[in-house]
């Protein structure tokens, strides 16, 4: 299968800075990336859809400027949490279709802390 | 709105018996169907999927799940549970084509009894 790495795996950062969190597809190219937020033993929920060149689409209660995503190229995908709080703790893991009507391939995830 | 149901948030089993995780959806159009697997701490691994065609679907480890559209459900089985197969499973929904947009079920831990 194809390969999607996320790096760091974890993360601990003080209230206030930015976190970059990074998802690469290492063996195809990717227009599109998704990223996932999971709160401690609960589901995953669909937090933005990455798009290469142009402006990610958030989902509803998502705030944006909190939550900034950047495409940068067909292989990199950069989620930055801007001014983190405590409350930003989370999981949050990629996922990369290899390309249209086929499945999407998730990273390993990364573990943000905020103290 | 597409969402997905696991009715059950614990199960715990015996080590060589029989398992099924539940899973309902609701969705207008042809579902994408997926289960994945996440070990503490850990990504998530792909169990099987469904697009279209054979309603038993066979996937990784010994499972398999069937799609009962009557029923808007995709069951998880597997026939004799081993202890590494403890870990948390997601079925999943795709909003659209295969794998994009996914919505989760809120999750079944499965522990099992030595």
């Amino acid at each position: 299968g194809a390969v999607v790495s996320q790096h760091p795996s974890r993360v601990i950062c003080k209230s206030g800075t930015s976190v970059k969190i990074e998802c690469r597809s290492l063996d195809f190219q990717a227009t599109t990336m998704f990223w996932y937020r999971q709160f401690p033993k609960k589901s995953l929920m669909l937090m933005a859809t990455s798009n290469e060149g142009s402006k990610a689409t958030y989902e509803q209660g998502v705030e944006k400027d909190k939550f900034l995503i950047n495409h940068a190229s067909l292989t990199l995908s950069t989620l930055t949490v801007t001014s983190a709080h405590p409350e930003d703790s989370s999981f949050y893991i990629c996922s990369a279709p290899k390309g249209v009507g086929t499945e999407a391939f998730f990273g390993q995830g990364t573990r943000l802390t905020v103290v | 709105a597409q969402s997905v149901t696991q009715p059950d948030i614990h199960i715990t089993v015996s080590e060589g018996a029989s398992l099924e995780l539940r899973c309902n959806y609701s969705y207008g159009a042809t579902p994408y169907l997926f289960w994945y697997v996440q070990s503490p701490g850990q990504g998530l691994q792909l169990l099987l999927k469904y697009f279209s065609g054979d309603t038993l679907v066979q996937g990784i480890k010994g499972f398999e799940a069937e799609f009962k559209r009557s029923q808007s459900s995709f069951n998880l089985r597997k026939p004799s549970v081993h202890w590494s197969d403890a870990a948390e499973y997601f079925c999943a929904v795709a909003r659209e084509y295969a794998g994009n947009m996914l919505t989760f079920g809120g999750g079944t831990r499965l522990m099992v009894k030595p």
